[in-house]
Formats: C-alpha cells, sequence, structure tokens
C-alpha cells in the first residue's frame, strides 16, 4: 500500500513568489494534516480536514497561506507571497477515522 | 496551552548501550502520548503510544510508560544498534488519540557509534 505522497521534494523560489505543495494520503483516509516544520522545532499544525472540510484552520496565516482538498481526496497548500521566514519543511499526514496520522516525507521549501 | 518538552540532543552512544530520552509534557484532561521516529531522508513514523495512564508502548525493543502523576513518557531501549540513529519526537494528541492534531516536541538527535 502507498504512503502518503507529496511533491515536490525541494522547492526553492525567490521571495514574493507563489508556491504550492502537493498531498495525495493513503486512499481511504478521511482526514489531513498540514503541518509545518521549523528547522530543529517539531512539526506544528496548520490545518486539519475531516474529508473536504477543514474543521481546525485556527493556526493557518490566512493573509498569505490557503488551502484546499477538493473531492475529500488530494490536498493543496499554497503561499502567496512567499517570505524569507517561509523556509521550513510543509509535511502532510493522514489517518483513517481520526485513527494513528501517518506522514509523507515532507517538502522542503527555501526562499531566497 | 498544551506543550512538549524533550531532553535537547544530540545524543551520542556506543552500540549496545542503554537508551534514555526524556519527554515530559503539559496538558489540560488526559491526553495520548507518543514517540514518532524520523530517519534520515523519510518521513516521521509512528513508534509507539499509550493512550492512558499506566500504558506502556512498545515497539522494536523500544519502550516507554505513561506516567500521569510525573507527566512523564520516557522513552527507553535495552541495547542500541546503529540502525537506530535518527530524529525522535515525543508527541501528545487529544484523549481521542491524536485526532486534533498532535503536539510535538522539539526531536532529539540520536547518534550511535559503532
Amino acid at each position: 500500500e502507498a504512503g502518503v505522497v507529496q511533491s515536490p521534494r525541494y522547492k526553492i523560489i525567490e521571495k514574493k513568489q507563489p508556491v504550492a505543495f502537493w498531498c495525495n494520503p493513503i486512499s481511504g483516509h478521511n482526514t489531513l494534516y498540514w503541518y509545518l516544520q521549523n528547522l530543529g522545532q517539531g512539526p506544528e499544525l496548520l490545518i486539519r480536514y475531516e474529508n473536504e472540510e477543514a474543521v481546525d484552520d485556527s493556526q493557518l496565516p490566512k493573509d498569505r497561506f490557503s488551502a484546499e482538498r477538493l473531492k475529500g481526496v488530494d490536498s493543496t497548500l499554497k503561499i502567496q507571497p512567499a517570505e524569507l521566514g517561509d523556509s521550513a519543511v510543509y509535511l502532510c499526514a493522514s489517518s483513517l477515522d481520526s485513527d494513528i496520522q501517518y506522514f509523507g516525507a515532507g517538502t522542503r521549501l527555501s526562499v531566497l | 496551552g498544551d506543550s512538549v518538552t524533550q531532553m535537547e540532543g544530540p545524543v551520542t552512544l556506543s552500540e549496545e548501550a542503554f537508551l534514555t530520552i526524556n519527554c515530559t509534557y503539559t496538558a489540560t484532561g488526559y491526553p495520548s502520548l507518543f514517540w514518532y521516529v524520523q530517519y534520515p531522508g523519510e518521513g516521521l513514523q509512528l513508534l509507539l503510544k499509550a493512550t492512558k495512564a499506566d500504558d506502556k508502548g512498545s515497539n522494536k525493543g523500544f519502550e516507554a510508560t505513561y506516567r500521569k502523576e510525573t507527566t512523564s513518557f520516557h522513552l527507553e531501549k535495552g541495547s542500541v544498534q546503529v540502525s537506530d540513529s535518527a530524529v525522535y519526537f515525543c508527541a501528545l494528541g487529544d484523549s481521542g488519540g491524536g485526532a486534533d492534531g498532535l503536539t510535538f516536541g522539539k526531536g532529539t538527535h540520536l547518534i550511535i557509534q559503532p
């Protein structure tokens, strides 16, 4: 069974440019999470979806970040415009009926 | 709010040494507790979990006991191997098992030397 797939693995952009990350959760998993992991820190939750509904986006900086999960499967996280401080690893995780979370390998973003 | 504190790294040990990585937490209610491991270039993987006080989680020779009285969930292994080298994260979730999202510690980088 395929795990959580994220793409791209690495992304380098200049500040003020837009960027998007994609996540394909494990088949059948209804809950999807996006986390932000800064260097030397643990992951921090950005947003949680139950199917296609964002049930917790309280930690998502909505002035520049947006996310969607169309049809309750794949999800996209977008930053527009990116700032230097957004350089980090963006992790996606999924779970079935809110059980164990399975994580993707992450997208490492560098903003120059 | 909820928080997790784990020992600073890196922790360097020789093969076959005994391992302890300390983890304490602050939370309301009765959280579930987890240890995740991240090998180089890979995503976080669940190592073990405990959902109520005095539960012991175990996997791959690692174990941790949920101690409510000391709000701790220390990770232990009796004899480490080079292949255990990784970053270990302690995390807590809601009493339902982490459905609302996990709160992680900063991670402890473990280096095992042959």
